[in-house]
């Protein structure tokens, strides 16, 4: 069956631009979490959605927003883009219900210049 | 909430020796401890996990220990090969709530 789908691959984006990403979970998985990684801080939670409603949260500000399709898909969205948001954003998606691993995505490459 | 410290942060080994890679945890309710391999350009994938009710898991050449009294598990992989270079990441999670993941191993093999 088809992975985690992230689009687009790569991304680049000029200081205070907003961006959106997507992400399709594997089909039937109705979880889906969404982490940013960089270098120096590893995997970051940012937050995670099940049944379109969000589960958890991650220590993040508020201009890192997500949101989940009755198709399970995903959005995450982040405003006023600052060079420090420049990482690998990764999308994983699970079954939701009990104790399962991640299935992740490629992820996004996004850089802010 | 939960902190998972991972050790070490890289480690080198030659082709056919074994390479161990540590975490701890300080959440005793953690119940799901799951270990992932990323690889350059790709995101992580998951290799083996173990749930608290079991000590120990193995799968071909990769083993999971679990200590739940010293709230510790650790990733054994026997027979390295050069393909198995990679970044490992350990993680932790407690019903219902995020998985917390450890920094990292960057693992090289020499052959």
């Amino acid at each position: 069956k088809a992975g985690v789908t992230q689009t687009p691959r790569y991304l680049i984006k000029t200081r205070g631009q907003q961006v959106t990403l997507s992400c399709s979970p594997i089909s039937g998985h109705r979880s889906v979490s969404w982490y940013q990684q960089t270098p120096g801080q590893g995997l970051q939670f940012l937050f995670e959605y099940f049944s379109e409603t969000q589960r958890n949260k991650g220590n993040f500000p508020g201009r890192f927003s997500g949101r989940q399709f009755s198709n399970s898909r995903s959005e995450m969205n982040v405003s006023t883009l600052e060079l420090g948001d420049s990482a690998l954003y990764l999308c994983a998606s699970r079954a939701g219900g009990g104790e399962d691993g991640y299935t992740f995505g490629s992820g996004t490459r996004l850089t802010v210049v | 909430g939960e902190n998972v410290e991972q050790h070490p942060s890289t480690l080198s080994v030659q082709e056919g020796d074994s390479a161990v890679i540590k975490c701890t945890y300080s959440d005793s309710a953690s119940n799901y401890f799951p270990w992932y391999k990323q690889e350059l350009g790709k995101g992580p994938q998951l290799i083996i996990d173990i749930r608290s009710n079991v000590g120990e898991k193995k799968d071909q050449r990769i083993a999971v220990t679990l200590n739940k009294t010293a709230k510790h598990f650790s990733l054994h992989i026997t027979e390295t090969q050069p393909e198995d270079s990679a970044v490992y990441f350990c993680a932790a999670k407690v019903t219902g709530n995020q998985f917390y993941f450890g920094t990292g191993t960057s693992l090289t093999v020499i052959p």
